[in-house]
Parts: C-alpha cells; sequence; structure tokens
C-alpha cells in the first residue's frame, strides 16, 4: 500500500522560501510514476504546483515556475518542493501525491494528508 | 489553457436521493483525461473516477461518471450519509471549483 507523507514548517515568514518534504513508503519512486505537489489555499479549491518524473524531469505551473523547484532523492525515497519569496497568497494545505502520468493519465492517487503552511511574520 | 467549471456550486438533498453533478469544459478535450475526486472536510482528496467513467479502487458501484467533449458528470446513484463533501473534476493539470453536496 503506497503511503505519501509530507513534513515541513508549518510557519514561514514573508519573502522567505518555503520547502516541504513527501516520504514515500510502500512503493520506490525509481520504479516509475510522476510525483506531484498540489496545494488548497483556506476555504478554496485546488491548484497544482508542479511534477516530478522519477528520472528527476520536472514540470511546473507556469503561475508559479519562477518560483517552484521541485526534486527527488531515490535513495530516501522523497521528493521535496520549495517555493521562493513566499506571501500570504501562498497560506495553503500543501499535497504531495502520486501522478499517474503528465497529461494523458494526469489523475493523483494516493495523497498525502496534507499539511497546513501559514505564511506571516 | 482549459478552465472546468462545475455546476451547482452547493446541492442540497436527502440521503438516499440522486446527485447529478455537472463539470464543463472551455474547450473539448479527451474523456481520457477526466477525473473526479471526494474530498471531506480536514481530508485529502481521494480519487473516485478516472478516463470519465472508471471507478478507482475500492470506490462502491453507486458513483459513476459519464461525458465527453465538454460536458462530464458525476453521479452518485443513492447518496449514503458518507456521501456528503465537496468534489472536485480534474483535465489535466487543471481542476474546477468543486461542487459541495450538503444534507438538505
Amino acid at each position: 500500500q503506497v503511503q505519501l507523507q509530507e513534513s515541513g514548517p508549518g510557519l514561514v515568514k514573508p519573502s522567505e522560501t518555503l520547502s516541504l518534504t513527501c516520504a514515500v513508503s510502500g512503493y520506490s519512486i525509481s520504479s516509475g510514476y510522476y510525483w506531484g505537489w498540489i496545494r488548497q489555499p483556506p476555504g478554496k479549491g485546488l491548484e497544482w504546483i508542479g511534477s516530478i518524473y522519477h528520472s528527476g524531469s520536472t514540470y511546473y505551473n507556469p503561475s508559479l515556475k519562477s518560483r517552484v523547484t521541485i526534486s527527488v532523492d531515490t535513495s530516501k525515497n522523497q521528493f521535496s518542493l520549495k517555493l521562493s519569496s513566499v506571501t500570504a497568497a501562498d497560506t495553503a494545505v500543501y499535497y504531495c501525491a502520486r501522478q499517474w502520468e503528465l497529461l494523458h493519465r494526469p489523475w493523483f492517487d494516493p495523497w498525502g494528508q496534507g499539511t497546513l503552511v501559514t505564511v506571516s511574520s | 489553457e482549459i478552465v472546468l467549471t462545475q455546476s451547482p456550486g452547493t446541492l442540497s438533498l436527502s440521503p438516499g436521493e440522486r446527485a447529478t453533478l455537472s463539470c464543463r469544459a472551455s474547450q473539448s478535450v479527451s474523456s481520457s483525461y477526466l477525473a473526479w475526486y471526494q474530498q471531506k472536510p480536514g481530508q485529502a482528496p481521494r480519487l473516485l473516477i478516472y478516463g470519465a467513467s472508471s471507478r478507482a479502487t475500492g470506490i462502491p458501484d453507486r458513483f459513476s461518471g459519464s461525458g465527453s467533449g465538454t460536458d462530464f458528470t458525476l453521479t452518485i446513484s443513492r447518496l449514503e450519509p458518507e456521501d456528503f463533501a465537496v468534489y472536485y473534476c480534474q483535465q489535466g493539470l487543471t481542476f474546477g471549483q468543486g461542487t459541495k453536496v450538503e444534507i438538505k
């Protein structure tokens, strides 16, 4: 059974960099699939942030591309998100999830439980 | 960029009733790329339907998806108490804004 677990600071100051890690268990990242980050501002809908292929190729939401970096560490079976120059608008629950394919089968399953990141001084 | 519009925003129904949720795309999309999720308060979304009409593992058969082109539908044949939640459609890397199914 594949499980994902997000971790990282719950509070980040404006203009700083948000850093989160997603630990994967029950499946080896290096075996395949894409691995993605999605966020959800409080009371709002879902926004795809970006995805990484097991080989390390990355794909980002154009609206966030200049601030986002996603990386993978296959030795630790985890992948990470960095979002720079954060503002209050980046306050959200951040989810990691396994993605079947980037475009042709883009659905996410399963998901991590999510972690709330608040941007505030 | 494709925009997905879900309607209605909120659906008020009683247990046992049929729920019909709509997801309309701003341009024609492949049904193969369309998915539906269920999200309960404080929980992560859960994949219900992929490829417009295939149920994900463990999803009860009261959930069904249909549609093609620009119009897609998620149907819950008879609402159970645990079905009251928010539902999102996804096409490509875009999500709809969600439909809340609440108890009437």
